[in-house]
């Protein structure tokens, strides 16, 4: 099942303009991943944010975690219409035999 | 970087027919690989983990004598859906983690439509 939420379900921005994700969980992390998925393909792992940190940066990319809110954020800066895709949070407890668990991703659409 | 090769990237097959996926890990040692799937505009759903020469644990839900899964080598594990039907269509996706640190690789994904 699938314990993550995101929001929005779909964002439509212009280029240039920022993109803010967010993501939900409901149980502890061992560390939160986001990805990307263009149309039909495979996941790009973006970054990942262990449960101790509270905000890295990767290029245009930020992201926030806030374990007290079982919550985290993706922010894209200054968008490309390259950006459109579909952005998912995956959640690792890094116990024996764990696995990643997704949200239910945002997808997001940067209009040139 | 770690790379997961899948393949076929898409496959069409008929009715009551069965289709293997492969899932090879290239440049390291996947001691666990997992099997997505995807329905479209959908998120990922986790089907089976498999250890290298163990049986996968599947999730629930998820029939095991459909999808059958084999994972006989540290860089090979493949996915048979057995007896598809057009209910079967969907993305399938493996993501293989290897033995040291955080890292999870996923394949590029496998398109299945039964006809």
């Amino acid at each position: 099942s699938q314990q993550g939420e995101e929001d929005p379900q779909a964002l439509s921005i212009q280029e240039g303009e920022n993109a803010t994700m967010n993501c939900s969980y409901k149980t502890s992390i061992n560390n939160l991943q986001w990805y990307r998925q263009n149309s039909g393909r495979g996941l790009v792992h973006l970054i990942l944010i262990r449960s101790n940190e509270r905000e890295k940066h990767s290029g245009r990319l930020r992201v926030t975690l806030d374990t007290s809110k079982k919550s985290s954020s993706l922010l894209i800066t200054a968008s490309r219409a390259a950006d459109t895709a579909s952005y998912f949070c995956a959640t690792d407890p890094w116990t024996s035999g764990s696995r990643l668990t997704f949200g239910e991703g945002t997808q997001l659409t940067v209009n040139p | 970087g770690a790379v997961v090769s899948q393949h076929p990237s898409w496959v069409i097959c008929k009715s009551g027919t069965s289709v293997k996926i492969e899932c090879r890990s290239l440049d390291f040692q996947a001691t666990t690989m997992f099997w997505y799937r995807q329905f479209p505009k959908q998120s990922l759903m986790l089907m089976a983990t498999s250890n290298e020469g163990s049986k996968a644990t599947y999730e629930q839900g998820v029939e095991k004598d459909k999808f059958l899964i084999n994972h006989a080598s540290l860089t090979l594990s493949t996915l048979t859906v057995t007896s598809a039907h057009p209910e079967d269509s969907s993305f399938y996706i493996c993501s293989a983690r290897d033995r040291v640190g955080y890292g999870y690789t996923f394949g590029s994904g496998t398109r299945l439509t039964v006809v």
